[in-house]
């Protein structure tokens, strides 16, 4: 099984400033299908980005994904009051074929 | 656009079977090539994938599950099912069931169930 380490833990930043979010996997993820998702509390997660860098249908081009192999970075520019949330990567594998990161809180400075 | 709720007990006694339902609306479940998944939020915690079914009907779980988990479809009703058996509190959690086009991934997400196990 594939374990993604997530860091930090917290981040604490202010609107307006640039987020800088890793996801670490244990093995070397398959064909970089690592995806990132924002869950805001009482919500479901929603999916951001896709195939390491691809972003989602309606997903704003402040997100950006990058990364291959075990080492994947979400990068969030100029935040928005809306984006402080908690954010998780999820990869595609062989069994079990999709697991979790354990969540990185971005909360407001 | 695809809408999933899910729905169910609130409430399951220990070792009886949770079962819950994600409802499809926006299209047809047997329509093109979809997978369709359950994933589980412990409150305050990090997501676990449970399992999923295939339009073709092919099923893949989460090992750690596998031996108490099915995952089915009713196109009549356009929706799909996931039955999780002998629950216990571990079991206690929010239950999402989500729509995907690639396996590698999970596109749209219903809102969530909570499901609490509990004599």
């Amino acid at each position: 099984e594939i374990v993604l380490t997530q860091s930090p833990g917290t981040l604490s930043l202010s609107p307006g400033e640039g987020a800088t979010l890793s996801c670490r996997a244990s093995q070397s993820v398959t064909g970089s299908y690592l995806a990132w998702y924002q869950q805001k509390p009482g919500q479901a997660p929603r999916l951001l980005i896709y195939g390491a860098s691809s972003r989602a249908t309606g997903i704003p081009d402040r997100f950006s994904g990058s990364g291959s192999g075990t080492d994947f970075t979400l990068t969030i520019s100029r935040l928005e009051p809306e984006d402080f949330a908690v954010y998780y990567c999820q990869q595609y594998g062989s069994s079990p074929p999709v697991t979790f990161g354990q969540g990185t809180k971005l909360e407001i400075k | 656009q695809v809408q999933l709720q899910e729905s169910g007990p609130g409430l399951v006694k220990p070792s009886q079977t949770l079962s819950l339902t994600c409802s499809v609306s926006g299209g047809s479940i047997s329509s093109g090539s979809y997978y369709w998944s359950w994933i589980r939020q412990p409150a305050g915690k990090g997501l676990e994938w449970i399992g999923r079914i295939y339009s073709s009907g092919n099923t893949n779980y989460n090992p750690s599950l596998k031996s108490r988990v099915t995952i089915s479809v009713d196109t009549s009703k356009n929706q799909f099912s996931l039955d999780l058996s002998s629950v216990t509190a571990a079991d206690t959690a929010v239950y999402y069931c989500a729509k995907s086009s690639s396996v590698t991934r999970l596109d749209y997400w219903g809102q969530g169930t909570l499901v609490t196990v509990s004599s």
